[in-house]
């Protein structure tokens, strides 16, 4: 069973800080891993999705990499904001189970200003 | 840009009651699922659907939950008698092609209360 585990649970920086946020899975055969943004009592955002070939992903003040063979992920949130506060949620998909997405439990952020 | 749209946006049941969750897809995918997220807890997979038919549930899909797309729009998901743990948000998505490298994508939810 893929299991999907994120740390830490909750963060708080001050503003303009760069900041790494982690994600473990523990079967490394999968399709895809992709990582969501959820402000409270929202929806899903996508922010980014790096396929099980590539190493990493970028998008503005975003980087997320992939080491599928250690099965971590890393989402680098460049000159944080306040408004970047929010729960990022990390989510694989894995060969051996089915096709759905399994989450991580997500880090909540908070950016002070 | 094509979005999956979920209403309502929030409904109040009450215990044993039936609900009907409804999802709009995004209108060239053929993939559809529903994820709940109880609240304070993870996004957990229920279902997913292709071709008129149920490909895969979770321990969580029992026979309570049915889903079902009645039209070549809507694709619905039914609680034929809610408990008060049903109480969570509902998530949609869909994703268009058999490729399971490709993303699938959410709609806003539903926040369900039953009382």
């Amino acid at each position: 069973k893929q299991e999907v585990t994120q740390i830490p649970a909750a963060l708080s920086v001050p503003e303009g800080e760069n900041l790494v946020l982690n994600c473990s899975f523990t079967d490394s055969a999968i399709y895809n891993l992709q990582w969501f943004r959820q402000d409270p009592g929202k929806g899903l955002t996508s922010l980014l999705l790096i396929q099980s070939s590539q190493r990493e992903q970028t998008s503005g003040r975003l980087n997320a990499s992939l080491d599928k063979s250690s099965g971590r992920s890393t989402l680098y949130i460049a000159a944080s904001q306040p408004g970047d506060s929010a729960t990022y949620l990390c989510a694989v998909m894995s060969r051996n189970y089915g096709q759905n997405f399994v989450f991580g439990p997500g880090t909540r952020l908070s950016v002070l200003p | 840009e094509p979005e999956v749209t979920q209403t309502p946006s929030h409904q109040v049941t009450q215990m044993g009651q039936e609900v009907i969750l409804r999802c709009v897809p995004i209108s060239n995918h053929l993939y559809f699922y529903w994820y709940r997220q109880i609240l304070g807890q993870k996004v957990e997979f229920l279902v997913s659907f292709y071709n008129n038919e149920i490909s895969e549930k979770s321990e969580i899909f029992d026979d309570q939950f049915s889903v079902e797309r009645p039209d070549g729009s809507n694709f619905t998901l039914k609680i034929r008698s809610t408990k008060l743990e049903d109480s969570a948000m509902y998530f949609c998505a869909s994703r268009t092609s058999a490729f399971k490298g490709e993303t699938q994508y959410f709609g806003p939810g539903t926040r369900l209360l039953v009382l």
